[in-house]
């Protein structure tokens, strides 16, 4: 079946320090992935999206290479700021078949970044 | 702003009870999913409608039931409530356009939530 595995958190950084958050991910076929941010109260956010190998997503410094090769989709971000702590999630989205509707999230990784 | 709106954001009730938890998608969009969010289950998806139709069913219990009406709000329904139904239940809607290859890139655009509490 498809799934996603994130790196166990709660990860814990300093302000400017370089983050990743490993994805990987088990799919029929390629599917799109997603990153997805939950901030304190709110709802989930896209973050950035990829929808075939090597692409890259990007936003707000965050960026995520689409691997098919390693089957991962990892968030980096060279200096993160307080604002950064959050809840992250990957996802992915399959091509088709029975799940080709949802998403199918990770359990998510919770950051926290220290001034 | 997602531009999706759930109502209400708390929901504070007893076993037994059943609630109704209603969303509004964004302009223009025509899917609408329910996700349930708890500490332990992590996120998993409930049910997807598309136009008024149901279209996918993932693990929502025989107690939860969902609708999608003319004018694309959505509502779910649980009822004889458990302890265990306790959780975030998030609205997504979507701008997919029917069952073509561009519809699987659409992001998912979610509301704030309603934290639902059984006691």
């Amino acid at each position: 079946g498809n799934s996603v595995t994130q790196m166990e958190g709660p990860v814990t950084l300093s302000e400017e320090a370089f983050l990743t958050i490993n994805c990987t991910y088990t799919a029929t076929g390629y599917p799109s992935l997603f990153w997805y941010v939950q901030y304190p109260g709110e709802g989930l956010q896209l973050l950035l999206k990829a929808t075939k190998a090597d692409d890259k997503g990007s936003n707000k410094g965050f960026e995520a290479t689409y691997r098919k090769e390693t089957t991962s989709f990892h968030l980096e971000k060279g200096s993160v700021q307080v604002s950064d702590s959050a809840v992250y999630f990957c996802a992915l989205r399959p091509l088709k078949g029975q799940g080709a509707q949802k998403l199918v999230f990770g359990q998510g990784t919770r950051l926290t970044i220290n001034p | 702003d997602s531009g999706v709106t759930q109502t209400p954001k708390h929901l504070i009730t007893a076993t037994g009870q059943r609630v109704t938890l209603r969303c509004s998608p964004r302009s223009g969009d025509l899917s609408v999913y329910w996700y349930q969010q708890s500490l332990d289950q992590g996120l998993q998806f409930l049910i997807q409608y598309y136009n008024g139709e149901e279209r996918a069913k993932g693990n929502i219990l025989e107690r939860f039931s969902a609708q999608q009406f003319p004018d694309l709000h959505s509502e779910l329904n649980l009822s004889s409530l458990e302890l265990g139904d306790s959780a975030l239940y998030f609205c997504a809607s979507s701008a997919e356009a029917g069952r073509g290859l561009s519809s699987y890139n659409s992001p998912l655009h979610f509301g704030n939530g309603t934290r639902l509490t059984v006691t």
